[in-house]
């Protein structure tokens, strides 16, 4: 089952932060997030691990809460590099296989 | 981490025809994936490659059309077969690092059209 993303697109500008959401119907072994820019291929952010604690690199960060099966990303003081789609992956740990969420288009404007 | 060349990077095809695409990578690597992507949609799985064994399809895709090859440990190809508009997409191959629970890496994908 592929995860649920939420909003499916929102409009910043920039200095503005966002929160990005990620539900499974599924136990998660471990949530990766991505983003990708158009007609290029996803661009790994980070991972969160079944156990592990938030995890985050410069204004962006991200949370993993096993209990509820869901995942959120943190994006602060955004900038326009951030625009782009932004898929949150949930890993099968038996087979390592990812699947891919319902994906968030994040546009930053001046 | 991983270095996947992937090629051809677009193609315009007929229906009926067949398109191979390959994926190679710089380092040997258990698990390939590969992926679509249509307009404007998330990436969809559809299958994994091991190499010495048949691949593992998603459901909604069969071996039939999307046979899969997976000769050694740095390379696999992905054909798709018997083409029809509905196949227009782009087309990924993935690996993961050899340990478990890293990034993905992807291949540039290639843009396939059918007319």
């Amino acid at each position: 089952q592929q995860p649920v993303q939420s909003p499916q697109a929102v409009i910043l500008r920039e200095g503005e932060d966002a929160v990005i959401n990620c539900s499974s119907s599924k136990a998660l072994y471990s949530v990766h997030w991505y983003r990708q820019k158009h007609g290029e291929a996803p661009v790994f952010l980070m991972i969160l691990l079944k156990g592990g604690e938030q995890k985050g690199h410069d204004k962006i960060s991200a949370s993993f809460n096993e209990k509820k099966q869901q995942s959120s990303l943190y994006l602060t003081a955004s900038q326009l590099s951030y625009s782009g789609t932004y898929f949150c992956g949930t890993e099968d740990g038996a087979t390592n296989k990812l699947i891919f969420g319902t994906g968030t288009l994040l546009a930053v404007q001046p | 981490s991983a270095v996947i060349s992937q090629k051809p990077s677009r193609d315009i095809c007929q229906r009926g025809t067949s398109l191979t695409i390959q994926c190679q990578v710089d380092s040997q690597v258990t698990m390939m994936f590969w992926y679509r992507q249509q307009p404007g949609q998330s990436l969809t799985l559809i299958a994994t490659a091991n190499q010495g064994s048949e691949a593992t399809y998603e459901s909604g895709f069969v071996i039939d059309k999307f046979p899969i090859s997976r000769p050694n440990l740095t390379f696999s190809t992905l054909t798709v077969s018997n083409m029809s508009p509905e196949d227009s997409s782009i087309y990924l191959c993935s690996v993961e690092a050899v340990h478990e629970s890293t990034e993905a890496f992807f291949g540039q994908g290639t843009r396939l059209t059918v007319v």
